[in-house]
């Protein structure tokens, strides 16, 4: 069965700290997977995207990782800002069927 | 360059009535994606329109359609609302031509429906 799992569900840390947050996956055959930061009540902004050959990819103070061979992803925020504070939702695509998988994503909480 | 506009912002319905949501994508892109996100759970896939077609749907009953007008904006319909069906409504839309799995997705601020 396909499917995304993320944790932690939430998270809370201070202004300044780094966090990764995970994302394992058993959508096959694996196609991309995506990083969406979504803010309350807004729609999901893309972060990264990367393909089997990838395996980081970096967007500002956001790093993302992939291990295709244990199906593993990981978003890695530095410096964190206030601004961070939102759910991330980790995406994968399949290439049959027309399939995306969408975790229920990570809350996280920046504290001042 | 205008994002994707959905509209109204908020939507309040009784059981029973039908409601229609609406969506403009960016300039330039031909797919429409409609997704559900209910409190709590992850997005699920509703539809997929390209090019005027319906080119895929997700695991929902018949009572949500929808259709994709010559100028490549979206309406959502969803019929004999049911309390289970208060969620936030997102659209998204991406560049045509491509399979499913590759075409990048701009999501839309959702549309929040409540049904009482």
């Amino acid at each position: 069965k396909n499917q995304v799992e993320q944790s932690p569900q939430s998270l809370i840390i201070l202004e300044g700290k780094n966090c990764t947050l995970q994302c394992n996956y058993t959508v096959s055959p694996f196609s991309n997977l995506r990083w969406y930061k979504q803010d309350t009540g807004r729609g999901p902004v893309s972060l990264t995207i990367m393909t089997f050959s990838e395996n980081t990819k970096s967007n500002g103070r956001y790093t993302a990782t992939l291990d295709a061979d244990t199906k593993q992803s990981s978003l890695h925020i530095t410096a964190s800002q206030l601004s961070d504070s939102a759910s991330y939702i980790c995406v994968v695509s399949a290439n049959v069927d027309d399939k995306i998988i969408f975790g229920k994503g990570t809350r996280l909480h920046i504290l001042p | 360059e205008a994002g994707v506009t959905q509209s109204p912002t908020h939507l309040i319905k009784t059981r029973g009535q039908q409601a229609t949501l609406r969506c403009s994508p960016i300039s330039g892109h031909t797919s429409v994606y409609w997704y559900q996100q209910a409190l709590g759970l992850g997005l699920q896939f509703l539809l997929w329109y390209d090019e005027g077609e319906e080119r895929n749907r997700g695991n929902f009953p018949p009572r949500f359609s929808g259709r994709q007008f010559p100028n490549y904006s979206s309406e959502l319909n969803v019929n004999a609302l049911e309390l289970e069906d208060s969620a936030l409504y997102l659209c998204a839309s991406s560049k045509g031509g491509r399979e499913f799995a590759y075409n990048e997705q701009f999501f839309g601020p959702g549309t929040r429906l409540t049904v009482l």
